[in-house]
């Protein structure tokens, strides 16, 4: 239950396309969901994230949708650019508790192609 | 500059050795935390700290110890009972139980020779 499920494992799009990642939870107690961006050797930064009370955030190029009834949440990147490659992660969490513990799904290997 | 920073970025362990990575932070954070990346498996939790002198064991504690005696310091410790240790380390820290945000350390890479 305490698993986040993630897909694809990579992903390879052309420069100008829509990158789509997913994101798949049990634990309906998760209520903050996180994406973060990686780059090889570095740590993770944190890109977008939202909570359950809203069906969809947008800053950018980049947007999570959320959908509550099907425990499920993606992360949409449009225009993708060559800069955008990296290694995504989408991350649960929940608020009771204040433990900040924070389960990360596997990761998706994006490459955007010139 | 404000940050977390993490050294070494590279640390090689021999049969038998226990090994300490270190983590700081000068954001003045309360909780701090370490992570375990593998190939193919995101990030794993391995011990948190949510303020000084005090800390809990995550997901995949065995072979790994921490102490937090200062608030801005969060050491981890690799002990030889941890038989595969091969794998980056990430320190990450938060501001306060009212924020979510975890930010993360540019991390160690951890090697067997």
């Amino acid at each position: 239950q305490q698993q986040v499920k993630q897909s694809p494992q990579s992903l390879i799009v052309q420069k100008g396309g829509i990158s789509i990642i997913n994101c798949a939870y049990e634990n309906t107690a998760f209520d903050y969901f996180p994406w973060y961006q990686q780059f090889p050797g570095k740590g993770p930064a944190l890109l977008i994230a939202i909570r359950p009370d809203v069906s969809e955030k947008k800053e950018g190029r980049f947007t999570i949708s959320f959908n509550k009834s099907a425990k499920q949440f993606s992360l949409h990147i449009m225009d993708s650019q060559p800069g955008d490659s990296a290694t995504y992660f989408c991350a649960a969490s929940m608020r009771s508790g204040n433990t900040g513990k924070l389960i990360f799904g596997q990761g998706t290997t994006l490459q955007v192609k010139p | 500059d404000g940050g977390i920073t993490q050294s070494p970025k590279y640390l090689f362990r021999k049969e038998g050795q226990n090994v300490t990575l270190s983590c700081e932070q000068n954001l003045n954070h309360d909780a701090m935390y370490w992570y375990r990346q593998d190939p193919g498996q995101g990030l794993r939790l391995i011990y948190y700290s949510q303020i000084v002198n005090d800390f809990q064991k995550g997901d995949i504690a065995e072979g790994y110890s921490v102490s937090r005696e200062k608030k801005e310091s969060f050491p981890l410790t690799v002990t030889s009972a941890q038989k595969n240790p091969t794998a980056f380390y990430l320190c990450a820290s938060r501001t306060s139980p009212s924020r979510e945000t975890q930010y993360f350390g540019p991390g160690t890479r951890l090697l067997v020779l």
